[in-house]
């Protein structure tokens, strides 16, 4: 069965310092995977997406960046933190045919 | 650009009570959707995905229904319980979106004993 992890769980870090969130998933191969932000009061928001290995695109223009350097691997970072980056971080990964997402436990981003 | 609404915002219901939540679309050119659930502090956990060729799809106690050409899904939960208490979310993906979802706001729902 498939199964996808997030890392850290938490985070609090200070306004400008570096980040990095890692997801993997496990039992499928050639995932689309996605980033999500859930902040305070809003709805969820689509911010990258990989359609495979280092194929990047971004849905919404901020001081963020993602990696795929692996098949199976999404990678979620900036170079400052901004106060507006806090937040909660979801992974999600879909199967081709359906279509159908899975998403992971998120990590809780609080900028400081 | 796809906008999602889910009315009602809130709903409050007492235990056994069938629940009625709703999705309206404005982009009726989807290539399906799906209903997720989530709990405080937690992630999405996928209840109902619904194919653009399908009227519905059922789960259990869960039936989710889908009118494509008015741009509009419910999501039935019949004999409510409290363990049915979070928030509904109802996410279409656009065809030839590479399986984007557009989230609506959610609908928070509470079941009491």
């Amino acid at each position: 069965s498939q199964t996808i992890h997030q890392w850290p769980a938490t985070l609090v870090q200070p306004v400008g310092s570096p980040l990095s969130l890692e997801c993997t998933v496990e039992g499928t191969s050639n995932p689309n995977l996605y980033w999500y932000r859930q902040a305070a009061g809003r709805g969820l928001q689509l911010l990258f997406y990989s359609v495979g290995i280092g194929q990047i695109s971004s849905e919404v223009p901020q001081n963020l960046s993602a990696s795929r350097p692996q098949d199976r691997q999404f990678i979620l970072s900036s170079k400052k933190l901004l106060l507006s980056d806090s937040g909660f971080y979801l992974c999600a990964w879909s199967v081709l045919d359906s279509g159908e997402q899975y998403f992971g436990p998120g990590t809780r981003l609080t900028v400081t | 650009k796809q906008e999602v609404t889910q009315i009602p915002a809130a709903l409050s219901v007492p235990e056994g009570e069938n629940l009625v939540l709703n999705c309206s679309f404005t982009d009726s050119a989807i290539y399906n959707l799906q209903w997720f659930r989530q709990d405080p502090g937690k992630g999405l956990t996928s209840l109902l995905l619904i194919q653009s060729s399908q009227r519905e799809q059922t789960s259990g106690r869960l039936n989710a229904s889908l009118d494509k050409s008015s741009g509009r899904s419910t999501l039935y939960i019949a004999a409510s319980q409290p363990g049915d208490s979070a928030t509904y979310l109802c996410a279409p993906a656009l065809t030839d979106s590479w399986g984007k979802l557009q989230f609506g706001a959610g609908t928070q729902v509470v079941v009491t004993p």
